[in-house]
């Protein structure tokens, strides 16, 4: 099993400025997820952070707008760039495979 | 883009009242199926990982069934308490660890 901890647990931006959300793991995993759930919306895959090697986009999510740092096997920074109120969202770091899946508590962003 | 589709969206039920969430997801490229309970600020529980068709599991009064020909699983609560109050998920991975979320149940347990 991982235990995943995620900082902040939420946060109230104004629009224009960035966030970095943080997710420390207390194991080695090759990869690690970023989601975000929209109001109303299912949870998406925004990309996958791989340690030594730039992060994968998901079709619709880009490097500008969520710039993320993989320095080592157990931590992840994801950066919301620039906010809108569109940005606002849950967004959640998770690590495992389609056996078993693990998440942090998930960030709440309100951007004003 | 795979479709993977909860119903209900929200539920609001009596305590001790039993009830039912559907999950249904693309019957073709199956690895799994997840089931999670996922309370405001905390971590998504996993509840189930359902992996052969015809699978039904069972943790306490929360049970699931697999139907992988037809593309769906069924989440049942017996006698619903308030704690069971939270939002359930289904996941369906894809790509071995990426996963497709349903957009969730959320249940309401009224003491």
């Amino acid at each position: 099993s991982a235990v995943i901890s995620q900082k902040p647990s939420r946060d109230i931006c104004q629009r224009g400025t960035s966030l970095t959300i943080q997710c420390q793991v207390d194991s080695q995993v090759t990869m690690m997820f970023w989601y975000r759930q929209q109001p109303g919306q299912s949870l998406t895959l925004i990309a996958t952070a791989n340690q030594g090697s730039e992060a994968t986009y998901e079709s619709g999510f880009v490097i500008d707008k969520f710039p993320i740092s993989r320095p080592n096997l157990t931590f992840s920074t994801l950066t919301v760039s620039n906010m809108s109120p569109e940005d606002s969202s849950i967004y959640l770091c998770s690590v495992g495979t389609y056996t078993e899946a693990f998440f942090g508590q998930g960030t709440r962003l309100t951007v004003v | 883009i795979l479709n993977v589709e909860q119903s209900p969206q929200s539920l609001h039920v009596q305590e001790g009242d039993s009830t039912n969430f559907t999950c249904s997801f693309p019957s073709s490229n199956f690895y799994a199926l997840h089931w999670y309970r996922w309370e405001t600020a905390k971590s998504p529980e996993a509840l189930f990982v359902m992996t052969l068709n015809g699978d039904e599991k069972k943790k306490g009064r929360i049970s699931a069934t697999l139907n992988t020909k037809e593309g769906y699983s069924y989440l049942y609560i017996k006698g619903s308490q308030p704690e069971d109050s939270a939002t359930y998920l289904c996941a369906f991975p894809y790509n071995f660890n990426k996963f497709y979320f349903g957009s969730g149940t959320k249940l309401n347990v009224k003491p």
